[in-house]
């Protein structure tokens, strides 16, 4: 997890709620992305950002928004237009997006609607 | 398209003994292959990657994984296998010039005492 900090560790939302998740790293890396985890469903790619200010939707896009105004931060909103949020989202950095880059991973939040 | 499958969801193996954790692929063209793990509320850890050359793969905490072309296969090994290594095991896989990793479904490894 070295590197990447996300905050909260959790997080509960209300109906109706818009709530940002935090992603910062220090790696220097270019890329960064957003991936939700349900269990036996493996990691699903919300959004990724190749560099500051450009950001393209993943398979799952629909309800959340990112922004990448700084290149150590990303940070995701789960709007209120996502209709099952509970999750654990987990941000990631790369060097670059492609080919033999490694994705390197944040401790995670875990979002919980109430 | 890529895809990447991990056929088992669970896989059980004493202590000592060695350990297995299976991956398969599809791409069309060259793929870049990954295995991670991550342990309970925790994110991943990258273990090992193939990018080209040997086939056989050297990773942390003594992991290692085989490439297999033919088979399009990427299995995780270990030859003696740590109560410490229970954890959930991802495979990945990103085909040449594709933006995109991605994961298998998970498999538990649970090492018994």
């Amino acid at each position: 997890d070295g590197g990447i900090t996300q905050s909260p560790k959790y997080l509960f939302r209300k109906e109706g709620q818009n709530v940002t998740l935090s992603c910062e790293q220090n790696l220097n890396h270019d890329a960064m992305y957003w991936y939700r985890q349900d269990p036996g469903q493996g990691l699903r790619l919300i959004y990724y950002s190749q560099i500051v200010n450009d950001f393209q939707k993943g398979d799952i896009a629909e309800g959340y928004s990112v922004s990448r105004e700084k290149k150590e931060s990303f940070p995701l909103t789960v709007t209120s237009a996502q209709k099952n949020p509970t999750a654990f989202y987990l941000c990631a950095s790369s060097i670059l997006t492609g080919g033999r880059d490694t994705q390197y991973f944040g401790p995670g939040t875990r979002l919980t609607v109430l | 398209a890529q895809s990447v499958a991990q056929p088992e969801d669970q896989v059980n193996v004493a202590e000592g003994n060695p350990l297995t954790v299976k991956c398969t692929y599809s791409v069309s063209g060259n793929p870049y292959l990954f295995w991670y793990v991550q342990y309970p509320n925790r994110g991943l850890q990258f273990l090992l990657k193939y990018i080209t050359g040997d086939n056989l793969v050297k990773g942390s905490y003594g992991f290692e994984a085989e490439f297999n072309k033919s088979q399009t296969s990427f299995h995780l090994k270990k030859p003696s296998a740590l109560v410490s290594d229970s954890a959930l095991y991802f495979c990945a896989v990103r085909e040449g010039s594709a933006r995109q990793l991605t994961f298998g479904s998970g498999t538990q490894l649970t090492v018994l005492p």
